[in-house]
């Protein structure tokens, strides 16, 4: 049973630029969360997709975007790249993010992604 | 938004009980909190999950007041490979967002 997939592992890029994350739910789940994840900081709850839409947001710019896909996986998109959008980028899957379900059903948590902006 | 306050770091001895305790305002009223393990460079991994009163899983147990101000997070005789960090999780009472907390690191000593 495969667990949460992130891709790539780490990622370089440069201020200004854009770059896509990527994030396999575990087999059976149909929710999908991101977080972001400064170094020595908790995660930051980015938003969470379920049945192909963007359920909840936090408190992240309009340059955090995503998608979900009908098999359930997810990208997660982030323009104009700031030196401070440096982190571990985490994905979480749950199932039955249904609308009236509790937002904090269990999640299952990937390794991650780490982003460095230079 | 919901706030939390856990301690930033506690030192523990192999064979102890270990508690950890959250503190967090303005939570859902129906939703769950939930603990998590971290290890450096990896994903949070899920410790144990509940609602209120008492909760009890194999690896922990997890303590909440009817107020569901603070939960703690009891570990039974730790060991060296239980030196983590710990989060809480709670649903912001303010809308639909999850909050973690600060997190909590553990240095189990032998």
């Amino acid at each position: 049973d495969a667990g949460v997939t992130q891709s790539p592992t780490h990622l370089i890029k440069t201020r200004g630029q854009q770059v896509t994350l990527r994030c396999s739910p575990k087999s059976g789940h149909d929710t999908v969360s991101w977080y972001q994840q400064a170094l020595g900081q908790g995660p930051q709850f980015i938003f969470q997709y379920y049945e192909e839409e963007e359920r909840q947001r936090g408190n992240f710019p309009d340059r955090f975007s995503g998608h979900q896909f009908p098999n359930y996986s997810s990208e997660l998109n982030v323009n104009a790249l700031l030196l401070g959008d440096s982190a571990l980028y985490l994905c979480a899957s749950s199932l039955g993010g249904g609308w009236g379900k509790s937002i904090t059903d269990t999640q299952y948590f990937g390794p991650g992604t780490r982003l460095t902006v230079l | 938004l919901a706030k939390t306050t856990q301690p930033i770091s506690m030192d523990s001895y192999e064979g102890q009980e270990v508690n950890i305790t959250c503190s967090h305002n303005n939570i859902a009223t129906n939703d769950y909190i939930t603990w998590y393990q971290q290890f450096p460079s990896q994903g949070p991994r899920f410790i144990i999950q509940g609602y209120k009163t008492k909760v009890t899983n194999e690896v922990a147990s997890l303590f909440i007041p009817a107020d569901r101000k603070s939960s703690t997070l009891s570990l039974p005789r730790v060991s060296l490979s239980d030196t983590a960090v710990y989060y809480c999780l709670v649903g912001d009472g303010d809308g639909n967002k999850l909050v973690f907390g600060a997190g909590t690191i553990l240095r189990v000593k032998s």
